[in-house]
């Protein structure tokens, strides 16, 4: 089975530009979550969905962020406009909730800098 | 509200040592317990997970009990690698929230 899918793999973006990053979460899954890390501030969760809608967002540092799940197939997190500080690498996840020990897949990781 | 507080790395230790990363835990509810590891380059994977007190979750050579008495759940493994070298997460989760609460991590490295 694929596991979950990101892209791109690796985005170089100048500052005040807007980027997208995608994500495919393994087939059947009900639950996206999407997680930046960083050096300084270690593993964030920045929001998440449950059967594509979304139930915490409150890890979204700022409007410039934003984040959709049109489908139970497909999210993106969009940045506009980015900013240097947003470097880091942005993870999504995804698993299939309502068990009380439901685990959660990684994808690879869309590691952005921003210059 | 929950948290996760893991000691602090990094973490260097010669092939075949004795490993013991320390977890400890505060949250509402009872939650289940888990760790992830992060191999270079790569997203985190769940390592092993236990869900009620005094249950052992093991996995690849590594056990982590769930210790309520103590709040606790510390990775150990009798003999590491080098291939065991990664970041190492300790996360919990309450009740049907699917949300996961995360230590900090803590680096491994492993050295022939």
């Amino acid at each position: 089975d694929a596991g979950v899918i990101q892209s791109p793999r690796h985005e170089v973006t100048e500052m005040g530009q807007e980027v997208t990053l995608r994500c495919k979460p393994i087939s059947g899954h009900n639950s996206l979550f999407w997680y930046r890390q960083t050096m300084m501030r270690g593993l964030e969760l920045l929001i998440y969905f449950n059967n594509n809608v979304p139930i915490d967002d409150s890890g979204m540092p700022e409007d410039r962020f934003s984040a959709k799940m049109p489908n139970a197939s497909f999210s993106t997190l969009k940045i506009q406009p980015s900013e240097p500080r947003d470097s880091a690498v942005y993870f999504c996840a995804s698993s299939l909730s309502g068990s009380f020990t439901d685990t959660q897949y990684f994808g690879p990781g869309t590691r952005l800098t921003v210059l | 509200g929950n948290s996760v507080t893991q000691m602090e790395g990094p973490v260097t230790l010669s092939e075949e040592a004795f490993l013991t990363i320390n977890c400890t835990y505060t949250a509402t509810g009872y939650p289940s317990l888990f760790w992830y590891v992060q191999y270079p380059g790569e997203g985190l994977q769940l390592l092993l997970k236990a869900t009620k007190a005094d249950d052992k979750g093991s996995n690849k050579g590594f056990e982590a009990t769930y210790r309520k008495e103590t709040t606790s759940f510390h990775l150990e493994k009798g003999s590491v690698q080098v291939s065991d070298s990664a970041v190492y997460f300790c996360a919990l989760k309450t009740g049907a929230n699917s949300k996961l609460t995360f230590g900090k991590g803590i680096t491994l490295s492993v050295r022939p």
